[in-house]
């Protein structure tokens, strides 16, 4: 059974930085595509960034330069490097891996908050 | 930036049929895929490659796509079936984007 959890959610102050965590069990991170995406309070879902199984990065341009994804395949994980935080940032951070030609998102985690705040 | 353009509300009563619109430029060419998410849970694919249906899901939900336009069609809707639906999709150069959602009221 895929599941994925996530971790790393918190307060930190505008500028500041903050890793996020989805622990993955039931598949390999290493061999599929993983997502985040993100949800502002009350608002809609918005794409953040994926890494391919080949290891390539893609991110959406609101978060181009300052957030990093990465994967540590001996621990099954997947991260998010997030810097120079703003309050635009605050949202609930879902990881979810793509299907099996990395074109969609099809298993999601339960999401973690980042609260961008002063 | 590409978009992908929902309404922000449907309403119905319970037993009738609730559809929801996802218009976009570059829908002639990409699937679109559909997504529920009820209040504080994650989202659950309901619709895939326009018009297939995951295992666990209902048949009174099917997808359709003409055009520029993609239509998710709940048959009989029910109060359990009130959720916020997201369409989803890639632009032409293989951006991803998420509909800006819909709220789906049935009572």
């Amino acid at each position: 059974e895929v599941q994925l959890v996530e971790s790393g959610g918190g307060l930190v102050q505008p500028g500041g930085s903050l890793r996020l965590s989805c622990a993955a069990s039931g598949f390999t991170v290493s061999s599929n595509y993983m997502s985040w995406v993100r949800q502002a309070p009350g608002k809609g879902l918005e794409w953040v960034s994926v890494i391919s199984s080949g290891d390539s990065t893609y991110y959406a341009d609101s978060v181009k330069g300052r957030f990093i994804i990465s994967r540590d395949n001996s621990q099954n994980t997947l991260y998010l490097e997030m810097n120079s935080l703003r309050a635009e940032d605050t949202a609930v951070y879902y990881c979810a891996r793509d299907d099996s030609n990395g074109y969609y998102p099809e298993y999601w985690g339960q999401g973690t908050l980042v609260t961008v705040s002063s | 930036s590409y978009e992908l353009t929902q309404p922000p509300s449907v309403s119905v009563s319970p037993g009738q049929t609730a559809r929801i619109t996802c218009s976009g430029d570059a829908l002639p060419k990409k699937y679109a895929y559909w997504y529920q998410q009820k209040s504080g849970q994650a989202p659950v694919m309901v619709i895939y490659e326009d018009s297939k249906r995951p295992s666990g899901i209902p048949e009174t939900f099917s997808g359709s796509s003409s055009g520029t336009m993609a239509t998710l069609t709940i048959s009989g809707a029910q109060v359990e079936d009130e959720a916020d639906y997201y369409c989803f999709s890639r632009d032409s150069s293989g951006d991803r984007v998420f509909g800006g959602g819909t709220k789906l009221t049935v009572l």
